[in-house]
């Protein structure tokens, strides 16, 4: 079973334009962590923030923590064509399982 | 340096056949991941192993998914009298240290997967 769900499920901008996306579980975590997967690859590992961070930064990427609202938010700044791709969030637990949400497929239009 | 690797890329099977997926995780990771991805949808874990040990195996569906480790690197993930709802894709993952204490917060890194089809 998928411990969180994305919002939107799909989302198509202009490249230039900011995406945000945002993940809900449902469970207490570890941490949370975002992934990208370009079709027909593996997922690529872009950012982890722990339980007690509530903002992690790197490079276009901004990652938000709300455990009191078990919720979490992407946002990616002046998108370009290849940030197209699903973006998976997943929370670990005090297990060693990732469990996934369902992604949000981005579609940055040149 | 070589990431994981999985292979093969593309399996086509015939219902009750039994095929094997192989995964050579990063050279000198201890954890080791299997997913299962339904198209359209996020990973599903399926089993863990901390080097050689199989810590967890409880997201294999039946008994008919099978997972070994044996020397602590090269994974190997059978299933036996494949079935239609086998379909799907299979990613592996590895991870530096061993997960579940407390410097584990370490991202996991994922193979291309193998995408198995059944006929």
């Amino acid at each position: 079973s998928q411990q969180g769900e994305e919002d939107p499920q799909a989302l198509s901008i202009q490249e230039g334009e900011n995406a945000t996306m945002n993940c809900s579980y449902k469970t207490s975590i570890n941490n949370l962590q975002w992934y990208r997967q370009n079709s027909g690859r593996g997922l690529v590992h872009l950012i982890l923030i722990r339980s007690n961070e509530r903002e992690k930064h790197s490079g276009r990427l901004r990652v938000t923590l709300d455990t009191s609202k078990k919720s979490s938010s992407l946002l990616i700044t002046a998108s370009r064509a290849a940030d197209t791709a699903s973006y998976f969030c997943a929370t670990e637990d005090s297990s060693y399982k990732l469990i996934f949400g369902s992604g949000t497929r981005l579609l940055v239009r040149p | 340096g070589a990431g994981v690797s999985q292979s093969p890329r593309y399996k086509v099977a015939k219902r009750g056949q039994d095929v094997a997926l192989r995964c050579d995780p990063i050279s000198g990771h201890v954890s080791l991941f299997w997913y299962q991805q339904a198209l359209g949808q996020g990973p599903e874990f399926l089993t863990y192993f901390q080097n050689e040990a199989q810590l967890d195996k409880s997201g294999l569906p039946s008994d008919r998914f099978f997972a070994e480790r044996p020397e602590g690197s090269v994974s190997t993930l059978k299933i036996q009298r494949t079935q239609q709802e086998d379909s799907a894709v299979y990613l592996c993952a590895s991870s530096l240290v061993a997960a579940g204490y407390l410097y584990s917060n370490q991202p996991q890194h994922f193979g291309d997967g193998t995408r198995l089809s059944i006929l």
